[in-house]
């Protein structure tokens, strides 16, 4: 089956670090993604990885073992804009379209 | 980067009656398109995936006769929700993918509540 975990939710407090983790059982790899999404709004797109190793894109970074089937995006220099639901996602390889698996979201608060 | 669009953003209607949402990939060509539903506090649920000049291929559990997909060329894509009772209520997104291992794109979605 397809399984996807994260932390339901984290608080954290402004210009501190944040990592939030993701575990995933599928059974298809063929990429994870991050995604931000504030509150009505459509997912954006925060980073991808398919290769182990860390991803660092500015104040976030993404890491992905594949051989423990874990990835964790952390942000640095939290600012209160950062509030929001980070979405964990894996690519299915199972056919040509390469849909995407969600987990469930975590959300987070960031406080003065 | 990419942009998708969707119409309407909001909707409001009357138990019974049909809603027509549409995503269109606005500077690049669709091959693939995603129909998600967002329920308040949850993640994203994959409804269906949608290649131009094909039939959809609908997830587990979504019915293929309520929610009509259409992706009738390579920027746009319909989602109809026929006979919308207030459980259809939801937040529908739709992504766009130009084909391969890369990103999906997403529009800003449809805040659908059927009254």
């Amino acid at each position: 089956g397809q399984n996807i975990d994260q932390p339901t939710e984290m608080t954290a407090t402004e210009g501190a670090i944040v990592q939030i983790n993701c575990t995933y059982q599928t059974s298809g790899f063929n990429g994870l993604f991050w995604y931000q999404q504030h509150a009505g709004e459509a997912p954006t797109f925060l980073s991808y990885n398919v290769l182990d190793g860390l991803e660092e894109k500015g104040r976030f970074s993404s890491f992905l073992s594949r051989s423990k089937g874990y990835s964790y995006l952390l942000l640095k220099e939290l600012q209160m804009k950062d509030s929001a639901s980070y979405l964990c996602a894996v690519r299915d390889s199972g056919d040509s379209s390469y849909k995407l698996i969600f987990g469930s979201g975590t959300r987070l608060l960031v406080r003065p | 980067g990419a942009v998708v669009s969707q119409h309407p953003s909001r909707v409001i209607c009357k138990s019974g009656t049909s809603v027509k949402i549409e995503c269109r990939s606005l500077d690049f060509q669709a091959t693939t398109m995603f129909w998600y539903r967002q329920f308040p506090k949850q993640s994203l649920m994959l409804m269906a995936t949608s290649n131009e000049g094909s039939k959809a291929t609908y997830e587990q559990g979504v019915e293929k006769d309520k929610f009509l997909i259409n992706h009738a060329s390579l920027t746009l894509s319909t989602l109809t929700v026929t006979s919308a009772h207030p459980e259809d209520s939801s937040f529908y997104i739709c992504s766009a993918s130009a084909g391969g291992p890369e990103t999906q794109y997403f529009g800003p979605g449809t805040r659908l509540l059927v009254l």
